[in-house]
């Protein structure tokens, strides 16, 4: 059984640079959420998306991110002109209703530095 | 405001000690409760979780934790502490029946002293 899986697991990028991230979820799961985690705090939830629909968006989400998940697998999550208060861990969790009482499921993370 | 309080940021015990990691919750109805854990730069292991029933659940390496539903509270315990159980410990809760997605506490860091 694999987990979720995220890539890359580390990006440094300068400010102003487009980054994009990707996750794999479990394969038999149909959701899939993003949370982002700054040092010394719990992850905050972004966006979630049940299949290929994007049902929930966080106010933290602003414009400069936008996430996808065009056949209802994968998901990327991109973050246009970085700014250095993008500086964060990124999770991707996913989880299934039917599989498992919809228990998030969360993979390594990516760890983005902006300089 | 919905919301998850670890009290404690900070706590060391001994290894071979017990252990009681607090959460409160502040919802209008029982959340559904979980409590994750996270060595340093990876992502969140599921300990354990409380949908409804038993308010005692048994988790994963050993740790339990219990509802309480007069205290809004689900504290995580465990009887003896290994050292390599230090890490960083979040409880989260998803309101029953609104949004699915976590609310998290602010983490408890535990560290084990040999």
């Amino acid at each position: 059984d694999t987990g979720v899986s995220q890539n890359p697991r580390h990006k440094i990028t300068k400010r102003g640079q487009n980054v994009t991230f990707r996750c794999d979820p479990i394969s038999e799961h149909n959701r899939l959420y993003w949370y982002r985690q700054t040092l010394g705090q719990g992850p905050e939830f972004l966006t979630y998306f049940q299949n290929e629909a994007q049902l929930e968006k966080s106010r933290l989400l602003s414009d400069r991110f936008s996430a996808e998940r065009p056949k209802g697998s994968f998901s990327t999550l991109e973050i246009q002109r970085t700014e250095q208060g993008d500086s964060a861990m990124y999770l991707c969790a996913s989880s299934s209703p039917q599989v498992s009482t919809d228990t998030q499921y969360f993979g390594p993370g990516t760890r983005l530095t902006v300089l | 405001a919905q919301s998850v309080t670890q009290p404690d940021i900070h706590i060391t015990v001994s290894e071979g000690a017990s252990l009681e990691l607090r959460c409160n919750y502040s919802y209008g109805a029982t959340p559904y409760l979980f409590w994750y854990v996270q060595s340093p730069g990876q992502g969140l292991q599921l300990l354990l979780k409380y949908f409804s029933g038993d308010t005692l659940v048994q988790g994963i390496k050993g740790f339990e934790a219990e509802f309480k539903r007069s205290q809004s509270s689900f504290n995580l315990r465990k009887p003896s502490v290994h050292w390599s159980d230090a890490a960083e410990y979040f409880c989260a809760a998803i309101l029953t029946g609104g949004g699915n997605k976590l609310t998290f506490g602010t983490g408890t860091q535990l560290k084990v002293e040999l």
